[in-house]
């Protein structure tokens, strides 16, 4: 069946530092990826999305970068802000069937230190 | 706009109580969806619907069922509420199916 994972539940970093976040996916019929932010107590927001004839996708101080070999997905967060802290998720759309649901991976909690 | 509204925020219910999750939306979106949360863990697809009177099961129904008689509305129903309902439910809608989706704020419920 169709997984989304991650590969750190947690990363830490310094302000202004870059900030990269990974997935990994076993679906290789998903043809559609994207990245949410969640701040606490608050619902998903999304970041940036990326179709999976492309390879990268910038956005502002945001690149998604998709590997479709090894299945693995990256967000790549420029010059990291203390705002930037969250939870974020990768999701998937499948295909067929699956077109209109998107599945959730579990999040890596992004820390910012001042 | 106001979005994405879900009430109530917070509830607190005991075992083998029914109550309606309320989800409204002024996009007039198509798509709508109710996710769950588990601490530490991802959405989870409960249901969803393509458009007025179309539902749809997702990954984890059992113990739930929605309704959609109007494109602005979505309830979400639990029936005989278990310990295992406890979490925060998500409701999202989109215009165009499993994209960018618009996500209210929670609705977080306890179960004892």
């Amino acid at each position: 069946g169709e997984s989304v994972g991650l590969h750190l539940p947690t990363l830490s970093v310094q302000e202004g530092d870059n900030s990269i976040i990974n997935c990994a996916y076993s679906n290789s019929a998903s043809d559609y990826f994207i990245w949410y932010k969640q701040e606490s107590g608050k619902g998903p927001q999304f970041i940036i999305d990326i179709r999976s004839n492309m390879d990268k996708r910038q956005g502002q101080r945001v690149t998604v970068l998709l590997n479709k070999t090894v299945k693995h997905l990256s967000l790549q967060i420029a010059a990291t802000q203390p705002g930037d802290s969250a939870v974020y998720f990768c999701a998937e759309k499948g295909s067929g069937g699956s077109n209109y649901k998107l599945t959730f991976g579990k999040g890596t909690l992004l820390t910012v230190n001042p | 706009n106001a979005g994405v509204t879900q009430t109530p925020k917070f509830h607190i219910l005991k075992i083998g109580q029914s109550m309606t999750l309320q989800c409204t939306q002024d996009m007039n979106h198509n798509y709508m969806y109710w996710y769950r949360q588990d601490p530490g863990m991802g959405l989870k697809l409960i249901y969803y619907s393509v458009g007025a009177g179309i539902t749809d099961k997702g990954e984890v129904p059992n113990g739930y069922n929605v309704s959609r008689s109007t494109t602005e509305d979505f309830p979400l129903r639990l029936e005989l509420a278990a310990p295992s309902q406890t979490s925060v439910y998500f409701c999202a809608s989109s215009p165009q199916g499993a994209g960018e989706l618009f996500f209210g704020e929670g609705s977080r419920l306890t179960v004892l």
